[in-house]
């Protein structure tokens, strides 16, 4: 079945923008999760969603970002007034409930560079 | 989540296992032994996780100490495709998951 997709695969913006990060997760799946990934390190936590109850935003580095799962499904990672230091690799990852030992299944990833 | 140690690299030769040690020592009751592998850039890919039990699973094999501080994890025949960083992560299955440096491991022909 499909996995968890991410979009845009890529995305290139100017200092000051704001950009949109989309995550599809598995079908089904009930907990959402957002990641940062800074080169040769490992995924830094963001923030997570069961259902569209954002659970835990403690990993959001300033109030520049946010994110939304208004229906459950789908989530978007919003960086406003993007600044270089924001640039990183942004993972989503999905699990099938979240009162179980979570296996979590992880999207591509949204590579954001802010020039 | 608890604090996990692993060595930063190891090498194993084609074919043979690979035994990847990790260190969890203030791992509290509830919390899982979760091992997580990335290969180049991909996203993180979940192989195996236990409690207390040994496990195994088409991937690979999860043996944990008894005092439960340590655990290692087995691929037991080693291919060039287990070339990847793999992580060691202690975390009940509640949250999310605390990815540390991990061990690169580099399958050698």
């Amino acid at each position: 079945g499909a996995g968890v997709s991410q979009s845009p695969r890529y995305k290139v913006t100017k200092r000051g923008q704001d950009v949109a990060l989309r995550c599809d997760p598995i079908s089904g799946h009930v907990s959402l999760y957002w990641y940062r990934q800074a080169l040769g390190q490992g995924p830094e936590f963001l923030t997570y969603f069961n259902y569209e109850a954002q659970q835990d935003k403690s990993g959001l580095p300033n109030d520049r970002f946010s994110a939304e799962r208004p229906e459950g499904s789908i989530s978007t990672l919003t960086i406003q007034r993007t600044e270089q230091r924001d640039s990183a690799m942004y993972r989503c990852a999905s699990s099938l409930e979240s009162n179980r030992a979570n296996e979590q299944y992880f999207g591509p990833g949204t590579r954001l560079t802010v020039t | 989540d608890a604090k996990t140690t692993q060595p930063p690299s190891m090498d194993c030769a084609e074919g043979r296992a690979a035994n990847l040690p990790c260190n969890h020592s203030t791992i509290s009751g509830n919390e899982y032994v979760y091992w997580y592998r990335q290969i180049h850039s991909q996203g993180p890919q979940y192989i195996i996780h236990g409690l207390k039990n040994n496990e195994t699973n088409e991937m690979a094999s999860l043996i944990i100490t008894e005092d439960r501080k340590s655990s290692t994890l087995i691929l037991p025949h080693a291919t060039l495709r287990d070339t990847a960083v793999y992580y060691c992560i202690g975390a009940t299955g509640r949250r999310a998951l605390t990815f540390g440096s991990g061990t690169r491991l580099q399958v050698q022909p």
